[in-house]
């Protein structure tokens, strides 16, 4: 039972333009989610994150929206670079468990 | 210097084979955890330790075996590797308080012929 999930497993978009890539939960438990990106041959590495409080967080280019009704978020990067061709992955936990359910991923393509 | 390392980074073994990856950090970071990354499935959790005293199974420890030899190193084990363990493995570290972000390390790329 994928309980994070990334139903978009590629997205290609122009270099300026906005990227979106989507994640939905299903455990109602969770209160925190975070974003990471992967390149290849790379461990993942943090990018943004935003607790239940909140719907929405900033940092520069990416913006992460969390929809609690929902159960869905969405990590908004723009204006979209080349550098930005990564997998990304969303990421979420619940308070005390220490544990993170991972999405499958969402691979991005930044076209120059 | 990276603050997560693994050791190899890259490793072909043969089916029945025991085999370790290692896991190193300076981060001082109390948790650690071993994740397995397969085409089309994300990230899934093997095991996870949250001091020196503390083990515990993840979604898929099948197969699977860790030792936490001090805090700053968690190795994994494969007792006797089977084709389909075949993946790339991370390993992550987490700082004590709640709702924190992980660190990774460079993956591991196993080959089980």
């Amino acid at each position: 039972d994928q309980q994070v999930k990334q139903n978009s497993p590629s997205l290609s978009v122009q270099e300026g333009r906005i990227s979106i890539l989507n994640c939905d939960y299903t455990n109602s438990m969770f209160d925190y989610f975070l974003w990471y990106k992967k390149y290849p041959a790379e461990g993942p590495t943090f990018l943004i994150s935003i607790s239940s409080i909140k719907d929405k967080n900033e940092d520069g280019r990416f913006t992460v929206f969390l929809n609690k009704s929902a159960k869905h978020l969405s990590l908004h990067i723009v204006p979209s670079q080349p550098g930005d061709s990564a997998v990304y992955f969303c990421a979420a936990s619940a308070s005390g468990t220490y544990k993170y359910i991972f999405g499958t991923g969402t691979r991005l393509k930044v076209l120059a | 210097d990276a603050d997560v390392t693994q050791t190899p980074r890259n490793r072909i073994t043969k089916t029945g084979k025991r085999i370790m990856l290692e896991c190193s950090q300076t981060k001082g970071h109390d948790r650690m955890y071993w994740y397995r990354q397969d085409p089309g499935l994300g990230l899934r959790l093997i095991y996870y330790s949250f001091d020196v005293k503390d083990i515990n199974k993840g979604e898929i420890s099948d197969g699977y075996s860790v030792s936490r030899q001090a805090q700053a190193k968690f190795s994994l084990s494969l007792e006797s590797a089977i084709p389909n363990q075949t993946a790339l493995y991370f390993c992550a570290t987490s700082a004590r308080d709640s709702l924190v972000e992980q660190f990774f390390g460079p993956g591991t790329r196993l080959t089980v012929l």
